[in-house]
């Protein structure tokens, strides 16, 4: 149990351009959604949180703008990165909880490379 | 930064050896968590241990939490070339966000 899953697994674009990556979970509801990235070699580092139904809240230093976040319904969360830029090429990771006190069940992680 | 430190960075040892991997953390906690990262894929938990608990085993795995020195170690024991990967460890304080450490690069030689 507590599967989650992300597509695609790995996603190359030209800059400029926009990517969606989804994230699902496969055998329960999830209340809340982390998304976090991870630059070759370095930790995790949360980029927002996404509440079903409500608008995500972004960490501090990530463009809202440029990373939108939707979470239209308790098994799908979606991060579309609009105007891709090299710079944004990294590892996409999410997450997903069921309540509060739940643990976060991770995704196997989108490898987005703008050329 | 709130990102805590992981220390090794990295280490390799010999097959059947243990490893040992410690973390710091900045802020009072009520879980910390410990994750490992195969190259190039998503987190695998390990084990949590809560504030109130100072010691907790699963399997090879033995993880100690001391909170006065905001502190805690992941130790694998007999390590086998499976284990080779990263080890994070993630703190959360009811905040349900997790901080993650900046992970220790474990290498197993055969």
């Amino acid at each position: 149990g507590a599967v989650v899953s992300q597509h695609p697994s790995w996603v190359i674009c030209k800059s400029g351009t926009s990517v969606k990556i989804e994230c699902r979970s496969l055998d329960f509801q999830a209340t809340t959604m982390f998304w976090y990235r991870q630059f070759p070699k370095q930790s995790l580092m949360l980029m927002a949180t996404s509440n079903e139904g409500s608008k995500a809240t972004y960490e501090q230093g990530v463009e809202k703008d440029k990373f939108l976040i939707n979470h239209a319904s308790l098994t799908l969360s979606t991060l579309t990165v609009t105007s891709a830029h090299p710079e944004d090429s990294s590892f996409y990771i999410c997450s997903a909880t069921q309540g509060l006190a739940g643990l976060q069940y991770f995704g196997p992680g989108t490898r987005l490379t703008v050329t | 930064s709130q990102q805590g430190e992981e220390d090794p960075q990295a280490l390799s040892i010999q097959e059947g050896e243990n490893a040992t991997m410690n973390c710091s953390y900045k802020t009072s906690i009520n879980n910390l968590q410990w994750y490992r990262q195969n190259s190039g894929r998503g987190l695998v938990h390990l084990i949590l241990i809560r504030s109130n608990e100072r010691e907790k085993h699963s399997g090879r795995l033995r993880v100690t939490l001391d909170t006065s020195k905001k502190s805690s170690s992941l130790l694998i024991t007999a390590s086998r070339a499976a284990d080779t990967a990263s080890y994070f460890c993630a703190t959360d304080w009811g905040a349900q966000k997790l901080v993650f450490g900046q992970g220790t690069r474990l290498t197993i030689n055969p």
